[in-house]
């Protein structure tokens, strides 16, 4: 089981807003930059945030984390159907010398 | 354009072997970490190991330590996981990475399945 836990589905309508809780401890949330992954039914994951709060290019600023304490959050607004897909967070574990990535987060339009 | 391409998924015994080979392209090889993650059917990702860039740094999850090991070839563009006495829990899709910013570019995955 993962040390990271987050919701495991949030929905909203096409057009809204959801928020992604990435909840951690000291030694990996707390300690180091989270990533943010979004994978398509059927497709390989993919970077959405990095270092908490960036985005890579190509990524449309509807897409936001940020992080306080041992706390990560991702947003997505403007909600599209296309942004179907779930959602991993992502950071190492110094305790664990390990990677370590959230439950997952299934959303729904 | 940053591309890697996994190889080598196929069905094993139990206690079996397989070697998954990941082709990158598009950027210095040399320089990067890089890595495996899985996905088991229905589940989320798990983190499987990492190598450093000269391949002197190795780090595994618990469950494969003792039984997998991660190597690569700079001069070949290629980076490999040898998986030793397969169990029915290591069935998964294994993706490999680029461990830049977490894991920044991901191959489209190989299906390994252990099974009797």
């Amino acid at each position: 089981q993962s040390v990271l836990t987050q919701p495991p589905s949030v929905s909203a309508a096409p057009g809204q807003k959801v928020t992604i809780s990435c909840s951690g401890s000291s030694s990996n949330v707390g300690n180091d930059f989270v990533s943010w992954y979004q994978q398509l039914p059927g497709t390989a994951p993919k970077l959405l945030i990095y270092d908490n709060n960036k985005r890579p290019s190509g990524i449309p600023d509807r897409f936001s984390g940020s992080k306080s304490g041992t706390s990560a959050t991702l947003g997505i607004t403007g909600l599209q159907t296309g942004d179907e897909a779930d959602y991993y967070c992502g950071t190492w574990d110094s305790r664990l010398s390990a990677y370590v990535f959230g439950t997952g987060t299934k959303v729904t339009v | 354009e940053v591309h890697l391409v996994e190889s080598g998924g196929d069905w094993v015994q139990p206690g079996g072997s397989l070697r998954l080979s990941c082709a990158a392209s598009g950027f210095t090889f040399s320089t990067h970490w890089m890595t495996w993650v899985r996905q088991a059917p229905g589940k989320g990702l798990e983190w499987v190991a990492n190598i450093n860039d000269d391949g002197r740094q190795k780090q595994y999850v618990d469950s494969v330590k003792g039984r997998f090991t991660i190597s690569r070839d700079n001069a070949k563009n290629s980076f490999y996981l040898q998986m030793n006495t397969l169990r029915d829990e290591d069935t998964a899709v294994y993706y490999c990475g680029r461990a830049l910013r977490g894991v920044d570019t991901w191959g489209q995955g190989t299906l390994v399945t252990v099974s009797s």
